[in-house]
């Protein structure tokens, strides 16, 4: 069973749209999540993370939000730019797992003109 | 400064042949990671190194994978007698420590015919 669950699986928006992009997640006990994107053909790089006690978090034109009640992220683009083409992997992680980082299978977002 | 590199970057090989991934990971990075990430999954934890020491295998998916860091920096990952279902992305990450941020670098593409 995937603990990390992301939807939805791709996206295709107009530039300067916004977008939203969630995250569900069954790791407990919970230490932190991430929001990573990842370039075609490169490695993730880190967007956002938050801890228990945080409720959102800015980077940017990118606002990532968790409600930890609900076991829930979501991760928000605004005024999108093609150069914000990418997948975008919601990452947790938590004691259960020795706190190894548990990889959602991303969102993969095209962003066209 | 310098990222994570990784090499090669694309990797083609015959099934039952032997390969070796290379990792360099940041000046200073005690902990280093190896992550599989295959099409259309999340990414799956393979191994992590603290300095040369490996406190956590688990990921390792069988006896044909094989990890080792030497001077508390390079790192390779050898692929024992591969098989198709190898074919992956091969991702290295570092960090300062343990559960400090992770620093990926771009992947090695491995593909076995």
């Amino acid at each position: 069973k995937n603990q990390v669950e992301q939807s939805p699986q791709s996206l295709i928006i107009l530039e300067g749209k916004n977008c939203t992009l969630q995250c569900n997640y069954t790791v407990s006990p919970f230490s932190n999540l991430r929001w990573y994107k990842q370039d075609t053909g490169r490695g993730p790089v880190s967007l956002t993370i938050m801890t228990f006690s945080e409720n959102t978090k800015s980077n940017g034109r990118y606002t990532a939000t968790l409600d930890a009640d609900t076991k829930q992220s979501s991760l928000h683009i605004t005024a999108s730019q093609l150069s914000d083409s990418a997948s975008y992997i919601c990452v947790v992680s938590g004691e259960e797992y020795g706190n190894k980082l548990v990889f959602g299978a991303g969102t993969i977002l095209r962003v066209k003109s | 400064g310098a990222g994570v590199s990784q090499s090669p970057s694309n990797k083609v090989t015959e099934k039952g042949k032997d390969v070796e991934l290379r990792c360099d990971p940041i000046s200073g990075h005690t902990a280093l990671y190896w992550y599989r990430q295959s099409l259309g999954q999340g990414l799956e934890f393979l191994i992590y190194f603290q300095g040369n020491s490996a406190p956590d295998k688990s990921g390792l998916p069988s006896d044909r994978f094989s990890a080792e860091r030497t001077g508390g920096s390079v790192s390779t990952l050898t692929i024992q007698r591969t098989q198709q279902e190898d074919s992956a992305v091969y991702l290295c990450a570092s960090s300062p420590r343990q559960g400090y941020e992770q620093y990926f670098g771009p992947g090695t593409r491995l593909t076995v015919t």
